[in-house]
């Protein structure tokens, strides 16, 4: 119940396409939905995150859908560059009766966007 | 500027020794974590730690150590007890007292057990 499935493992898009990553969670107490961006060599950084009474988010060309029912979330974005490869990874923040941070995090996803 | 430091970058250990990861941060959070990322598994946590002289095991702490001497820095011996140690470890820091799902990451430490 403390996992989160993502998929797909990778992906490549061409320049200006859409880039479209999904995360599957079973635990219905998950309160907050980052997604994290990791460049090689690098440590993962913040991107967008959600609340689950939200349906959408919006940063730019980044965008988090969010599906309550179907326990679903996804990244999108759009008109990917070539800089946007990196690899993106989903989590989900666990309740917890101590204050903290300890996320659940996805596989990751490895997105190359081809020029 | 504030961020994680952590070292060394890259590692190299022989079979049955000891290692110590460094992990130092100057953005004043009491909570600090350690991560491991292997290729298709993400990132699984190994210790974490909400305040000085507290910490608490992870998913996969079996063959690690930590300390939390000071608010500063905690680092992470890998032991020659943990059975596939050759990894990338990543060290983060939240602020505590709040759930905001947000961690700061220090660049890695790449480990090659050879």
């Amino acid at each position: 119940q403390q996992q989160v499935k993502q998929s797909p493992q990778s992906l490549i898009v061409q320049k200006g396409g859409i880039s479209i990553i999904n995360c599957a969670y079973e635990n219905t107490a998950f309160d907050y939905f980052p997604w994290y961006q990791q460049f090689p060599g690098k440590g993962p950084a913040l991107l967008i995150a959600i609340r689950p009474d939200v349906s959408e988010k919006k940063e730019g060309r980044f965008t988090i859908s969010f599906n309550k029912s179907a326990k679903q979330f996804s990244l999108h974005i759009m008109d990917s560059q070539p800089g946007d490869s990196a690899t993106y990874f989903c989590a989900a923040l666990p309740p917890s009766l101590e204050y903290g941070n300890k996320l659940v995090f996805g596989a990751g996803t490895i997105l190359r966007v081809k020029s | 500027d504030g961020g994680i430091t952590q070292s060394p970058k890259y590692l190299f250990r022989k079979e049955g020794q000891n290692v110590t990861l460094s992990c130092e941060q100057n953005l004043n959070h009491d909570a600090m974590y350690w991560y491991r990322q292997d290729p298709g598994q993400g990132l699984r946590l190994i210790y974490y730690s909400q305040i000085v002289n507290d910490f608490q095991k992870g998913d996969i702490a079996e063959g690690y150590s930590v300390s939390r001497e000071k608010k500063e820095s905690f680092p992470l011996t890998v032991t020659s007890a943990q059975k596939n140690p050759t990894a990338f470890y990543l060290c983060a820091s939240s602020i505590s007292g709040r759930r905001t799902g947000e961690l700061f990451f220090g660049e890695g430490s790449r480990l090659t057990v050879l």
